[in-house]
């Protein structure tokens, strides 16, 4: 089952604008992470936020998480051609280490 | 350097075909899974292990074998069971709820 629901499903911008997507997800969980994923390849890890946390910055990603909204969203400032990706969110309810991947946002960057 | 195998890149199958999906780690992760993916969809979990001789069922197993007999390795069979098997295939390892991922299978039927 699809835990999480990312939107936009597409997200088109200029290089050098900031890109915000968000993640909802239905029930209580334990961690939040987003995973990047160039066409044709696997996954790589971004960020991850525990539940007990709002906000986490990494470089150029920002990600914030509320859980009385049970929705995150990942901020990518600046951004880069090299961005051009799909970015899913994967969650965790704690007790094992099962993800749960969302549906993904498709972020095509414009030079 | 360490990391996660997937091969082949890319695999045909016929009507009525088993075919097997590798997937080998050096991390010395306890835990792996194979996992979908449709085209512009998310991943869905087909089967995971957490530990040597012990795996359990995912989303949508049916169709779909493993094996964990080793630490570093956990093959996926697409059996002809699996009436709709052209997808993307990943694999990954885990020492906690952070991934690392695979490259990827590419399975087409023909």
């Amino acid at each position: 089952s699809q835990q999480g629901e990312e939107d936009p499903q597409a997200l088109s911008i200029q290089e050098g604008e900031n890109a915000t997507m968000n993640c909802s997800y239905k029930t209580s969980i334990n961690n939040l992470q987003w995973y990047r994923q160039n066409s044709g390849r696997g996954l790589v890890h971004l960020i991850l936020i525990r539940s007990n946390e709002r906000e986490k910055h990494s470089g150029r990603l920002r990600v914030t998480l509320d859980t009385s909204k049970k929705s995150s969203s990942l901020l990518i400032t600046a951004s880069r051609a090299a961005d051009t990706a799909s970015y899913f969110c994967a969650t965790d309810t704690g007790g094992n280490e099962k993800l749960t991947f969302g549906t993904g946002t498709r972020l095509t960057i414009i030079p | 350097d360490g990391g996660i195998t997937q091969s082949p890149k890319y695999l045909f199958r016929k009507e009525g075909q088993n075919v097997t999906l590798s997937c080998e780690q050096n991390l010395n992760h306890d835990a792996m899974y194979w996992y979908r993916q449709d085209p512009g969809q998310g991943l869905r979990l087909i089967y995971y292990s957490q530990i040597v001789n012990d795996f359990q069922k995912g989303d949508i197993a049916e169709g779909y074998s493993v094996s964990r007999e080793k630490k570093e390795s956990f093959p996926l069979t697409v059996t002809s069971a699996q009436k709709n098997p052209t997808a993307f295939y990943l694999c990954a390892s885990s020492a906690s709820v952070r991934y690392t991922f695979g490259s990827g299978t590419r399975l087409t039927v023909v």
